[in-house]
């Protein structure tokens, strides 16, 4: 069964670097989407993206944030500059044409130091 | 604006018994309801989705569904527990975009 992937499972970062998260989606899916969850909280919708363009993200997806599909596989998520606060699992989701229902990778768990 | 609910953020119940997750959600129309499971370290797996069609939703692993729209709910049932379905619990709406509106979670506790 086709299913989403993630690239690396655990990041351990320094504060004020820069990280990028990967994911591969199912081959014939056109939306993507990044979702967080800080432990304890709950999974909050960061962006999604479509015809290699951002379709919505909300307000936790400032300036620091971007995303990218560079190869027409990957799906990245950089992170410019962390802070303490982006600690966090951040799941990469994809979905077809036709449906809302969205499949989601297993995620990276990002640690900043 | 949406919003989902999970009244019980922890439920423990015996191995055999039934399973009772409550789930309400709050929308301005129609959304698309879907239940999600997380075991340790793994993602969010699919375990079923309501769309329309009909009130009571059937998923995997014997896991069930019934939309009640007067009561704006979305309960998860299963009729026997197993040690497997130890895991964490996610209701989810959609939220007129693209985007998903996650409930904060039900961690189910099976016993033995």
């Amino acid at each position: 069964e086709p299913e989403v992937t993630q690239t690396p499972s655990h990041q351990v970062t320094q504060m004020g670097q820069e990280v990028i998260l990967r994911c591969v989606p199912i081959s014939n899916h056109l939306y993507f989407y990044w979702y967080r969850q800080i432990l304890g909280q709950k999974v909050e919708f960061l962006v999604s993206f479509y015809n290699n363009e951002i379709s919505e993200k909300s307000e936790i997806f400032d300036d620091q944030f971007s995303v990218e599909r560079p190869d027409g596989s990957n799906f990245t998520l950089k992170i410019r500059s962390t802070k303490l606060e982006d600690s966090a699992m951040y799941f990469c989701a994809t979905s077809g044409v036709g449906t809302d229902t969205q499949y989601f990778g297993p995620g990276t768990r990002l640690t900043v130091l | 604006a949406q919003s989902v609910t999970q009244l019980d953020s922890h439920v423990s119940v015996s191995e055999g018994t039934p399973v009772l997750l409550r789930c309400n959600y709050s929308s301005s129309y129609s959304p698309s309801l879907f239940w999600y499971v997380q075991h340790p370290n793994k993602g969010l797996q699919l375990l079923l989705k309501y769309t329309s069609a009909a009130t009571l939703v059937k998923g995997i692993n014997g896991f069930e569904a019934e939309f009640k729209k007067s009561e704006t709910s979305f309960h998860l049932t299963k009729p026997s527990a197993h040690m497997s379905d130890a895991a964490e619990y996610f209701c989810v709406a959609t939220s007129g975009t693209y985007k998903y509106i996650f409930g904060t979670g039900t961690r189910l506790k099976v016993l033995a």
